[in-house]
């Protein structure tokens, strides 16, 4: 079975640029998360989808925004990049049945944002 | 707020030994789950154990093991018999009840040394 997918790996944009990344979650999962890696915030959540609907959000600007298809692939976008947003995006997948997370998260390598 | 407390940044280890890492965690919650995520270098995070908190006896998945203290919102990581490929960023994670996320700790970075 074929794991998360993310794409691209690493990117490079300026500042006022926009981005997307996209997750390709294990197939027959239909929770894909969104989070935030950076060495000084750690790991935070951005959001999660289920079946095409956002079911909750961080505590992001709305320059961050996401989607899911009805595939379950889903993308994320920032708009009007900062150097701030430099960090590791990690796409999680899971069933995701249940309003809550009570099991394994399985986890993408990650999309790599630098912003100059 | 759900916190998650690391308290180690960094470890060092002989290959074969045993070493515990540390979490504490805040909450109001009473139905909640609690993590440990190991990230190797350049590589996804995967999960190593989990634990329920309505359950009292503590999770073992072969040379991992967790002394959950509830009382204490401690839920430590005991690694036995470390291995060189145990070297990694091992996260504390925490969700409850409702809340599709997971509130993970700073991380601890874990180096097995031959």
């Amino acid at each position: 079975k074929a794991g998360v997918t993310q794409t691209p790996r690493y990117l490079i944009k300026t500042r006022g640029q926009q981005v997307t990344l996209s997750c390709s979650p294990i197939s027959g999962h239909r929770s894909v998360s969104w989070y935030q890696q950076t060495p000084g915030q750690g790991l935070q959540f951005l959001f999660e989808y289920f079946s095409e609907t956002q079911r909750n959000k961080g505590n992001f600007p709305g320059r961050f925004s996401g989607r899911q298809f009805s595939n379950s692939r889903s993308e994320m976008n920032v708009s009007t990049l900062e150097l701030g947003d430099s960090a590791l995006y990690l796409c999680a997948s899971s069933q995701g049945r249940t309003s809550t997370v009570t099991g394994e998260l399985f986890f993408g390598e990650g999309s790599r944002l630098t912003v100059l | 707020a759900q916190t998650v407390t690391q308290s180690q940044p960094e470890m060092s280890v002989q290959e074969a030994e045993t070493v515990t890492l540390s979490c504490t965690y805040d909450t109001s919650e009473n139905n909640y789950y609690l993590f440990w995520y190991k990230q190797p270098p350049s590589r996804q995070m995967i999960l190593v154990i989990r634990q329920e908190a309505y359950k009292q006896q503590n999770a073992t998945e072969n040379r991992f093991s967790v002394n959950f203290q509830k009382a204490a919102k401690s839920f430590s990581l005991k690694i036995s018999d470390s291995q060189l490929g145990d070297t990694a960023m091992y996260f504390c994670a925490f969700s409850w009840q409702g809340a599709q996320k997971l509130v993970f700790g700073q991380g601890t970075r874990l180096t097995i040394n031959p």
